[in-house]
C-alpha cells in the first residue's frame, strides 16, 4: 500500500561523521519535505523539493544537504557541520490533488554518540 | 517571530467531555489551516483542514472553527476519548500565493490527555 517510508528508525552519529537519512514515497507526489522536531518544539523545515532535480533551503538548512534525483526519493544528509544534530527527523510529501496536505513518514531519531 | 502560536502546551480533559485546542496566527496571507495529530515516536497524521473562505469544517467528532478577524482557529473534539491523547499541531499556509509561501508553518503543539 502507498505511503512514505523513512529509514532507519534510529541512527547514531559519531563526532565528525556524515549520516544519511532515507525517505521514499510511492504516492506519486511531486513535493517532498524534511523537518526537524526538537522536544517541546514544532516542526521546522530543513529542505524541500517541489520537483525532481530541484530543491530549496528551508528555515534551518545549515549543516544539512539533500538530493532529489528521483521522484520517489529525497535523502537527507546530516553533515559534520551540524553541531546539534540530535533530533527527530520527519519526511513528508504532498500531491497536486490534496494541495497543502502533507503526509508524513514515521520519522528517524538521530542521536550523537 | 512565531507566525503560528499554540499557547497551551498541554490540556487535560475527562473522557466524554469536549476538548478545545486553540491556535493563533499573525500572517494575514495565510489562507489554509490544518490540524495534525502526533503520537510519540511517530509521524504526524493529518486530521482536518479549513480554507479561509469557510468558518467551520466538521468531520465526525472533530470540528475546526476559523475566526479570520481574530486570526484564531480552534479544534473541538466531542466526545473526547482516551485514544485522542496525543500532541496536536496547528499548521498554516498561504496556499494561493504559491512558491515557498505554500509551505506549512507549524505551531509548537498542544499535548492533549484524555482521562478515563
Amino acid at each position: 500500500d502507498g505511503g512514505i517510508t523513512q529509514s532507519p528508525k534510529y541512527l547514531f552519529r559519531k563526532e565528525g561523521q556524515n549520516v544519511t537519512l532515507s525517505c521514499e514515497q510511492n504516492l506519486n507526489h511531486d513535493a517532498m519535505y524534511w523537518y526537524r522536531q526538537d522536544p517541546g518544539q514544532g516542526l521546522r523545515l530543513i529542505y524541500y523539493s517541489q520537483i525532481v532535480n530541484d530543491f530549496q533551503k528551508g528555515d534551518i538548512a545549515e549543516g544539512y544537504s539533500v538530493s532529489r534525483e528521483k521522484k520517489e526519493s529525497f535523502p537527507l544528509t546530516v553533515t559534520s557541520a551540524q553541531k546539534n544534530p540530535t533530533a527527530f527527523y520527519l519526511c513528508a510529501s504532498q500531491g497536486a490533488v490534496a494541495k497543502n496536505i502533507q503526509y508524513f513518514g514515521a520519522g528517524t531519531r538521530l542521536s550523537v554518540l | 517571530d512565531q507566525q503560528v502560536k499554540q499557547n497551551s502546551p498541554s490540556l487535560s480533559v475527562q473522557e466524554g467531555r469536549i476538548s478545545i485546542l486553540n491556535c493563533d496566527y499573525t500572517n494575514s496571507m495565510f489562507d489554509y489551516f490544518l490540524w495534525y495529530k502526533k503520537y510519540p515516536a511517530e509521524g504526524p497524521t493529518f486530521l482536518i483542514s479549513i480554507s479561509s473562505i469557510k468558518d467551520k469544517n466538521e468531520d465526525g467528532r472533530f470540528t475546526v472553527f476559523l475566526n479570520k478577524s481574530a486570526k484564531h482557529l480552534s479544534l473541538h473534539i466531542v466526545p473526547s476519548q482516551p485514544g485522542d491523547s496525543a500532541v496536536y499541531f496547528c499548521a498554516a499556509s498561504a496556499m494561493n500565493y504559491g512558491g515557498s509561501q505554500g509551505n506549512l508553518i507549524f505551531g509548537k503543539g498542544t499535548k492533549l490527555s484524555v482521562k478515563p
